[in-house]
């Protein structure tokens, strides 16, 4: 168990829909990460945001967008959703969010377009 | 900018023998470098980290992985397999002159073990 929740685990919908994916991060933990993770793709950086302020961004297209909130729990809107958005999101979390410190996973939510 | 090469997208040993999964990165800064291990149906476990220490780096589950910076590699390795190793392994790479901790990821080897 790393400690970093993300629910739901499973979420279904259609396209155009709007869909909100959450993380708690590890205790103590001020830095999270969203990943995208698909069969074309592989993984792919997203977003970070270290206590409550955007820190990188990644590949992230428009439609979505992510907060971290003040108890640094976080979460990822996808909006307008496409087909290709079918992927497993991960959210990680680190300490303090520099290079050296590895990231911890959790173990997901998978989003199926239909 | 960061970049991970992982040659191999599929490797298969047999239970007992070596585990060598290999990885090359590219950095224009010194490198943060991790393997991780993705079991199915779960999340991404860290194996172990590479953080300009040892160039040799002991991880869970009997892995290590060596740094090579001449080589720009640092390829995975297991003395001997276990069936329990079935699974994806992924390289990435973390660090950049701001500091930034965002991960590029390899595109992952599917390890299978043959009993």
């Amino acid at each position: 168990d790393s400690g970093v929740t993300q629910t739901p685990k499973h979420l279904i919908t259609a396209t155009g829909q709007r869909v909100t994916l959450r993380c708690s991060p590890r205790s103590g933990d001020l830095s999270v990460y969203w990943y995208q993770q698909s069969l074309d793709q592989g993984l792919q950086f997203l977003i970070q945001y270290y206590n409550g302020e955007e820190r990188a961004k990644g590949n992230i297209l428009e439609r979505f967008s992510a907060q971290q909130f003040p108890d640094l729990h976080s979460e990822l809107n996808l909006s307008s959703l496409e087909l290709g958005d079918s992927a497993l999101y991960f959210c990680a979390s680190s300490g303090t969010g520099w290079s050296n410190q590895p990231q911890h996973f959790g173990d997901g939510t998978r989003l199926s377009i239909l | 900018a960061q970049s991970v090469t992982q040659l191999g997208s599929h490797v298969s040993v047999s239970e007992g023998a070596l585990v060598l999964l290999r990885c090359n990165y590219s950095s224009s800064v010194p490198p943060y470098l991790f393997w991780y291990v993705q079991y199915p149906n779960q999340g991404l476990q860290l194996l172990l980290k590479y953080t300009s220490a040892a160039t040799l780096v002991k991880g869970i589950n009997g892995f290590e992985a060596e740094f090579k910076k001449s080589e720009t590699s640092f390829h995975l390795t297991k003395p001997s397999a276990h069936m329990s190793d079935a699974a994806e392994y992924f390289c990435a790479v973390s660090g950049d002159q701001t500091g930034a901790n965002n991960l590029f990821f390899g595109t992952g080897t599917r390890l299978t073990v043959i009993p």
